[in-house]
């Protein structure tokens, strides 16, 4: 079966530090993978997503930035933190095959820049 | 408008019916979602239906959609409190990415 896998759980960071925070997938292969953030209090952003190996999406211009060395594995990263980079981050996949149309997420990554 | 909306806060009693509302943007959007996230923990999906339905059922849920109005409503019957979260709606927009838009999320209560 199919599990995502994101880590850490909680982090905390201070301002100006750098970020990595990384998400894998098991038992299934070119998935289609996707960062979201969620502020306190509000919906889903998507930040990326990528189709592939190498092949990133933004969707918001921001302090962050995202890649794919392997095909399951999804990095969301920053150079220097911001304090409006705080909230929770969540990882996500579709299958490319029959079940494309449904989107598995991990447990998140909660996120406190001080 | 780009959103997809929600209300934010439901309450009601353990035992009665709970309706969350969604009125999503796309009318091309092939998919639609509910989504229900526990304190702390990540999104797990609840159900989906298709656009070309106006119902689903599936146990205590039911999904209604009215595609002309691009409303949609998620039904929880005999409300237990296990199931205090919040409840997002999401809906797939046309295209292969498989991108989802989420609305902010209802937050149910649910009172013993």
């Amino acid at each position: 079966s199919q599990t995502i896998h994101q880590w850490p759980a909680t982090l905390v960071q201070p301002v100006g530090s750098p970020l990595s925070l990384e998400c894998t997938v098991e038992g299934t292969s070119n998935p289609n993978l996707y960062w979201y953030r969620q502020a306190a209090g509000r919906g889903l952003q998507l930040l990326f997503y990528s189709i592939g190996i190498g092949q990133i999406s933004s969707e918001v211009p921001q302090n962050l930035s995202a890649s794919r060395p392997q095909d399951r594995q999804f990095i969301l990263s920053s150079k220097k933190l911001l304090l409006s980079d705080s909230g929770f981050y969540l990882c996500a996949w579709t299958s490319t095959g029959l079940a494309k149309n449904i989107q598995y997420f991990g447990a998140g990554t909660r996120l406190s820049v001080l | 408008g780009e959103d997809v909306e929600q209300s934010l806060f439901l309450s009601v009693r353990e035992g009665d019916s709970s309706v969350i509302n969604c009125t999503y943007t796309d009318s091309s959007s092939t998919y639609l979602y509910w989504y229900k996230q526990e304190p702390g923990a990540g999104l797990q999906l609840l159900t989906y239906i298709f656009s070309n339905m106006d119902m689903k059922q599936d146990q205590r849920l039911t999904v209604l959609l009215n595609k002309k109005d691009k409303h949609l409503s998620l039904r929880i019957a005999d409300t237990q409190t296990g199931d205090s979260a919040i409840y997002f709606c999401a809906e797939r927009r046309s295209g292969n990415t498989g991108k989802l838009i989420f609305g902010q999320g209802t937050t149910l209560q649910v009172k013993p």
